[in-house]
This record gives structure tokens, sequence and C-alpha cells, in this order.
């Protein structure tokens, strides 16, 4: 069974700067990887899907790379609406989250 | 626009039942397979079953498997979730969701809160 490990837990930072977060796969899920944001309050939202292929709508300042089992989400100038949790996904499994917190 | 509203959550004792309701609309329903997503209170997202677009295959988490059924309603645009044999663990937001490609999901419903408690 493949586990998605997520660091950091939390993630503390100010806006405009650069947030890098991880996805580590237990063993190499190819290219099939997803990322979401979740406010609080709301309904998760699709980043990315397939590593690195943007979801609609999503600013250009997220990007997403990786493959195997090392996976990066790169916010590069966080926005107020930004900070929120973050999800990786790879089929029925989710990671467990990086909080996003204003510092 | 796609929308995806769900209802028949509520407070519901140990052991009891509720069946959960997905009324979709704004796509063409019957070509998307589509899940059921939950998140207990305070914790992550956890994948709980999803079905084929023409209902013929579908998929359960472990730990459901024998007590929940998905199924849907092409007709009628509607996906459902019965859940049987209700646990305290099943407390959670349950999300309707539309699966995209590989259970990744593009589109979630408001999500609907189920408590499992006497």
């Amino acid at each position: 069974e493949i586990v998605l490990t997520q660091s950091p837990a939390t993630l503390s930072l100010s806006p405009g700067e650069r947030a890098t977060l991880s996805c580590r796969a237990s063993q190499s899920v190819r290219n099939y990887l997803a990322w979401y944001q979740q406010r609080p309050g709301q309904a998760p939202r699709l980043l990315f899907y397939d590593t690195s292929n943007r979801a609609t709508g999503i600013p250009a300042r997220f990007s997403a790379s990786g493959s195997g089992t090392d996976f990066t989400l790169t916010i590069s100038s966080l926005e107020p609406e930004d900070f929120a949790v973050y999800y990786c996904q790879q089929r029925k499994r989710f990671g467990g989250g990086t909080k996003v917190e204003i510092k | 626009e796609v929308q995806l509203v769900e209802s028949g959550g509520g407070l519901v004792q140990p052991g009891g039942s509720l069946r959960l309701s997905c009324a979709a609309s704004g796509f063409t329903f019957n070509r998307y397979w589509m899940s059921w997503v939950r998140q207990a209170p305070g914790k992550g997202l956890e994948w709980v079953a999803n079905i084929e677009d023409d209902g013929r295959d579908k998929d359960h988490l472990d730990s459901v498997k024998g007590r929940f059924t998905i199924s849907r309603d092409n007709a009628k645009n509607s996906l459902y979730l019965q859940m049987n044999s209700l646990r305290a663990e099943d407390t959670a937001v349950y999300y309707c969701a539309r699966v995209k490609t590989f259970d990744v999901v593009d589109y979630w419903g408001q999500g609907i809160l189920v408590t499992v408690s006497s």
C-alpha cells in the first residue's frame, strides 16, 4: 500500500514569501499525483493533476513538479488567500496535509 | 456551471443508517466517474468510494466495505451513499465529488456533516 508523507506539517511564512511543500510516496507513483488546496470552512480545490498539469483557473504563482516518489508544490509569492491546507493525492490515497499559516 | 449538492446528513446513533444523496447539474452526469470523500473533524481527507459512469464498476474503502454502498441514478443525475452499521469513527463531512481522471477530483460539493453519536 502506497503511503504519502507531506512535509512540513506546518509552514509559517509571510505574504510575498515563497512556499515549498513536499509530498513523498513510499513507492513510485509514476506521475499520478495531484494537489489540492483547502481553505477553512471550504471544500478542497484541485490545483494540479498528473504532477504538473494546472487545473482550470489556478494562478501562475502556483507550480508543481516531481516524479517517481518525490513531488513538490511551490507558491512563488504568497497571497493572503493562499494561506490554507494543501493535500497531495495518489489515486485513492491522500497525504496528511501541509498547513501554510501566516507568520 | 457544475454544481454538486449533498443532502441526507445528520445525527445518527451508532449502528444506525443514513443515505446521502448528491444532486448533480451543469455537466453530462453519465459521462463521469463519481466519488465520495470524507473528512473527520480537524483531520485530513479520506477517499470513501467511487463508481463508474454507467454504475457497473464500484469500489469502497476497506473500512466501510460491507457497510457502505455507493450507487447512482443517471436518469436523475444523482449519486448516493447508503451507510449502514454506522460507527463513531464514520463521523465526518462527506463530499460528493466528480472524478476528472484516475480518482482526481475536479469538482466538489459543499459537503454534508454526518455525526454518529449516542
